[in-house]
Formats: structure tokens, C-alpha cells, sequence
């Protein structure tokens, strides 16, 4: 059982460039999240979904896009990479009451 | 809005010592409220929730946290701290049967544990 998986697990992008992180679940989960991950913020929820076709932002989606054709899918497109989107990425999923599962991030820097 | 404050960012213990990592939130409802763990260079692993029910909750390497509605708070505690348990600790909180509902992190305590 994979769980949550993210890739690419690094990537250095240009200033401008644009990049797709996936993030698959096994799990047959409806909820799934993009958080962000910068020092000393905790995680700032970028995009969520509650099932395929149905997405909503959250705190923090400027700069980024997502969609959910399916329920195991949930890909965040970054169309014109800033350096402000220099951070670590995480997808999660859960169902309502129980707990979220993380992937293992992906670090992302922008230069 | 729902939110969530932890009050410290970070905590520093000797093994042995009590842990005790504060988390209030703030939700127009109860709750659900989570305690997340997270190591060096990983994701976030869950250490316990609390749904409906029993308000005393215990989860994994011994952690255990009560639910105080009238302080609205949701403290982690653990009787004696391990050099393992050294790592950054998430309080995160959601609200029941909401359509899109969102899962809100705080903005974590790091715990050192010292010999």
C-alpha cells in the first residue's frame, strides 16, 4: 500500500518556467490538499478538494492551479514560477473524521 | 473562520521531563483536531485525533491529548520525553460534516530533548 506519492521529490525551476507536482493516492480517499511548508509557518493550504471535480482555495492559492479528474489524482500546475514559491510542497488525503496521510514533499527553489 | 494557535514555537525538555505542547483553536462548531509529528527532511505522521467521544485521547509513542471545549484547547502531553521524540509538532483542526472542508494547521512547536 503506497499511500500518498509525490514526485518530483526536487526540482529547481527558472524564474518564469512552469511545472506540474503530482501527487497520487491508493487510498480511494475523497478529501485531498496541497500545503506549503516555509520555516517557522507552518503549512499554509494552498488548494483542496472534496472529490473528482470539485476543487476550492485555500489560503494561499495565488500563483497556482489544480484540478481532480479523478479521485486518485491531484495535480498543482505553477504556470510563471516567482521566488516566492521557493518552499516545500506536500500533498495530503484523508477521509473526514480520520486523519490526513502526507507524501514525502517535494522541495522546491526558483531562481 | 476556524484556526489554530500554538502557544510557543519551540519547547526544550530533558529526557525524562513532562512534554507538554499547547494547542487553542478557534471553530463556530466542534471540531475534529488532530497532532501531527514531523522529522527532519519527511512528511507529517499522525500521532492522534480526536473526533467525538471520549475527550482523553491517546496515540502513538505514548502522546496523549485532552479535549477542553470550554478552553477550547487540544494540549499534547507525554509523561517522559525521549531523545526520540526530539522533532516539529502540528496541531491541525477541521470541521465536522462541513461540505469542503479544510484542514488547518498551526504554525508548529519544535521540541528539543536534551540528556
Amino acid at each position: 500500500n503506497a499511500g500518498v506519492t509525490q514526485t518530483p521529490k526536487f526540482r529547481i525551476l527558472k524564474i518564469g518556467q512552469s511545472m506540474t507536482l503530482q501527487c497520487t493516492q491508493d487510498m480511494n480517499h475523497n478529501y485531498m490538499y496541497w500545503y506549503r511548508q516555509d520555516p517557522g509557518m507552518g503549512l499554509k493550504l494552498i488548494y483542496y478538494s472534496v472529490g473528482a471535480g470539485i476543487t476550492d482555495k485555500g489560503e494561499v492559492p495565488n500563483g497556482y492551479n489544480v484540478s481532480r479528474s479523478t479521485t486518485e489524482d491531484f495535480p498543482l500546475r505553477l504556470e510563471l514560477a516567482a521566488p516566492s514559491q521557493t518552499s516545500v510542497y506536500f500533498c495530503a488525503s484523508r477521509e473526514l473524521s480520520a486523519g490526513a496521510f502526507f507524501g514525502q514533499g517535494t522541495r522546491l527553489t526558483v531562481v | 473562520a476556524q484556526s489554530v494557535t500554538q502557544l510557543g514555537s519551540h519547547v526544550s525538555v530533558s529526557e525524562g521531563a513532562l512534554v507538554l505542547l499547547r494547542c487553542n483553536y478557534s471553530s463556530s462548531v466542534p471540531p475534529y483536531l488532530f497532532w501531527y509529528v514531523q522529522y527532519p527532511n519527511q512528511g507529517l505522521q499522525l500521532l492522534l485525533k480526536y473526533t467525538t467521544g471520549a475527550t482523553l485521547v491517546k496515540g502513538i509513542n505514548g502522546f496523549e491529548a485532552e479535549f477542553k471545549k470550554s478552553e477550547t484547547s487540544f494540549h499534547l502531553t507525554k509523561p517522559s520525553a525521549h531523545m526520540s521524540d526530539a522533532a516539529e509538532y502540528f496541531c491541525a483542526v477541521s470541521e465536522q460534516n462541513q461540505a469542503g472542508t479544510a484542514l488547518i494547521f498551526g504554525k508548529g512547536t519544535t521540541l528539543s530533548v536534551s540528556s
